[in-house]
């Protein structure tokens, strides 16, 4: 089965302060992970993905994460966090072969930046 | 171009009763997904459906059912309401069978 830990359900950092918030997933084989933000009464908005190649992903509004595979992690990072930036964070995992085709969420991390 | 559109918005039911939530995938997107998401937890996986076919099925009771429409739209169904049903309900599309998915707004279920 797989899954996905999201350690910290807070994370708080002053605006202008570079911001990580952390995943580690476990899954059969090679993985494929994502990143998501959710606003308040909001849905899902995709941030950015790793499928295969580079280690380091960047995605939408400066956020980028970093594919570890020895450690099993892909954690969210930010140089510079912005107010606008304070959301939830799901990371999510699905496997790149087999019959699970779903994506399994963590339990998401609540971002807070104070001005 | 539209994203994932979902209806309706706001529902509230009591115990008991039978719902049906829709959604419209992005045009040209032949898969979706159904997640339910109750208030503080990740997403939980309910439905994909591929080509009209059901391609995966979550850890839910048989209450759940749905289907997708020859222009892949897809309805969920859940009858006999539980107040644990009470959540969020998303639904997501993709090219093909999940590398990403966009999501809708989903529908928030109320159940008295």
């Amino acid at each position: 089965a797989q899954s996905v830990a999201q350690p910290e359900d807070q994370v708080n950092v002053a605006e202008g302060n570079p911001l990580t918030v952390k995943c580690t997933y476990s899954v059969s084989g090679n993985p494929y992970l994502f990143w998501y933000v959710q606003y308040p009464n909001r849905g899902l908005q995709f941030l950015l993905k790793y499928i295969t190649g580079d280690n380091l992903v960047k995605g939408s509004y400066g956020f980028e994460a970093e594919f570890n595979k020895s450690q099993t992690s892909f954690h969210l990072k930010k140089p510079s966090a912005l107010v606008s930036d304070s959301a939830l964070y799901f990371c999510a995992v699905r496997a790149s072969s087999g019959s699970a085709r779903q994506l399994t969420f963590g339990s998401g991390t609540q971002l807070t930046v104070l001005p | 171009d539209a994203g994932v559109t979902q209806s309706p918005t706001h529902l509230i039911k009591t115990r008991g009763q039978q719902v049906t939530l829709r959604c419209s995938p992005i045009s040209g997107h032949k898969s979706v997904s159904w997640y339910q998401q109750v208030l503080g937890q990740g997403p939980q996986f309910i439905f994909q459906y591929y080509e009209k076919e059901e391609r995966g099925r979550g850890n839910f009771p048989d209450r759940f059912s749905a289907r997708q429409f020859p222009n892949y739209s897809s309805e969920l169904n859940v009858n006999a309401l539980l107040l644990g049903d009470s959540a969020l309900y998303l639904c997501a599309s993709s090219l093909e069978l999940v590398v990403g998915a966009d999501f809708g707004p989903g529908t928030r279920l109320t159940v008295t």
